[in-house]
């Protein structure tokens, strides 16, 4: 079975910190993803990547950055955590090649800004 | 713009009941669409995955169909049960891009 992990379940930072989230995926999957999920909006991207040290702006990338250093890892950074940014974060990832296989998620992070 | 739109956005059943719920997205040119299951604070887990070449998927009491001509898709769960209740998610897939819908929440009464 394909194994997503996300480092924390429950994390609470103050407004300003610079903030590390860490996926990690077992399956060699070249295709990660990092979505935040809302009340009432959904799931949005914010980026994915199709490679190691490749990735890609989603739909609001704004206030983030990610890091793909090893295949098996992709980090979402908050350089200076707001309180907008107080959600749920998803992560997922997805076999290479063939565009229509499965996205696989982590358990989520609830993050806390205040 | 691809949108994806759930219908309804709550139901509650009793057990036992047949029920249906309903995706709808703007755009037929997806690569494929699928339904996960997301429990309160949890992540989500892939119930059905159906390609665009694809009808339908059946997996135990579930069964999804996609009908792209239309840009509809619905999944049916049968005979339901309390463990069931949870929110379920539809999303489309464009490339690299997938497009969810805000999703139905389910309650199951015993």
């Amino acid at each position: 079975d394909v194994k997503v992990t996300q480092s924390s379940r429950y994390l609470v930072k103050r407004t300003g910190e610079k903030v590390f989230l860490e996926c990690v995926q077992d399956m060699d999957h070249e295709n990660m993803f990092w979505y935040r999920q809302d009340p009432g909006l959904g799931l949005r991207l914010i980026y994915f990547s199709y490679d190691v040290k490749m990735k890609e702006k989603g739909d609001i990338p704004e206030g983030y950055s990610v890091s793909r250093e090893k295949k098996e890892r992709f980090s979402l950074i908050l350089e200076s955590a707001s309180t907008n940014q107080t959600s749920m974060y998803l992560c997922a990832s997805s076999r290479p090649d063939d565009l229509s296989y499965e996205q696989y998620f982590g358990p989520g992070t609830r993050l806390t800004v205040t | 713009k691809q949108e994806v739109t759930q219908i309804p956005a709550a139901l509650s059943v009793p057990e036992g009941e047949n029920l249906v719920l309903n995706c709808s997205f703007t755009d037929s040119a997806i690569y494929n669409l699928q339904w996960f299951r997301q429990d309160p604070g949890k992540g989500l887990t892939s119930l059905l995955l159906i390609q665009s070449s694809q009808r339908e998927q059946t997996s135990g009491r579930l069964n999804a169909s996609l009908d792209k001509s239309s840009g509809r898709s619905t999944l049916y769960i049968a005979a339901s049960q309390p463990g069931d209740s949870a929110t379920y998610l539809c999303a489309v897939r464009l490339g690299f891009k997938t497009i969810f819908g805000a999703g139905t929440r389910l309650f199951v009464k015993a």
